[in-house]
């Protein structure tokens, strides 16, 4: 399996302001994901990372409060804009395609929001 | 709508013992079926994979699939402290290609 970093691991942050959010591959992969995870749940998948093309994103879910880019095959960014307390999270990439469709997950972000 | 629910837990068993997770899914094209163990303040990390009817053993890990009764479960044999965790069960149907469905996860405590 490729080898996911995810930077900042994690942070604190005032509500109003944008958080990026970057996830870095040791290898080119196919398909990247942004998942959040609230607190006591399980993962959501927030959109996918399409390489060179805006990402698709799943029901509510949308560009302006996430903005995602994903410039080359090993690298993406999610962005979370205007934040408020309900966006503390854990934020995680995910990758997959390598030779399956397994798919690996990064450290995550967690966030918190104030 | 997609719908994968995990038993409810928690689930503790003592050290040694079988740990019998469950996990029922709704879309009956489902094809590709995970399960990722989640220790408190990490992330998930995939431990089984199946994508065909019957048994798949890894270790101390058995994942069974059925999908004609739209269940997939984990067996923990021989159960140790360290396999202490969430687990999660997760999904991905036909039409799309990658994406994965989460159950809610069952949290397993191993008692020494």
């Amino acid at each position: 399996s490729a080898v996911i970093s995810q930077k900042p691991s994690r942070d604190i942050c005032q509500r109003g302001t944008s958080l990026t959010i970057q996830c870095q591959v040791d290898s080119q992969v196919t398909m990247m994901f942004w998942y959040r995870q609230q607190p006591g749940q399980s993962l959501t998948l927030i959109a996918t990372a399409n390489q060179g093309s805006e990402a698709t994103y799943e029901s509510g879910f949308v560009i302006d409060k996430f903005p995602i880019s994903r410039p080359n095959l090993t690298f993406s960014t999610l962005t979370v804009s205007n934040m408020s307390p309900e966006d503390s999270s854990i934020y995680l990439c995910s990758v997959g395609g390598l030779s399956t469709n397994e798919q690996f997950f990064g450290p995550g972000t967690r966030l918190t929001v104030l | 709508q997609k719908e994968v629910e995990q038993n409810s837990g928690p689930l503790s068993v003592p050290e040694g013992a079988i740990a019998s997770l469950n996990c029922t899914y709704s879309d009956r094209g489902s094809q590709s079926f995970f399960w990722y163990r989640q220790y408190s303040g990490k992330s998930p990390e995939l431990i089984m994979s199946i994508y065909s009817n019957g048994d798949k053993e890894d270790g101390r890990f058995t994942a069974q699939l059925n999908k004609a009764s739209q269940y997939v479960s984990l067996l923990i044999r021989d159960s140790q402290p360290s396999d202490s965790a969430t687990y999660l069960c997760a999904v991905i149907d036909r039409w799309d290609d990658y994406k994965l469905s989460f159950g809610a996860g069952t949290t397993v405590t191993v008692r020494a």
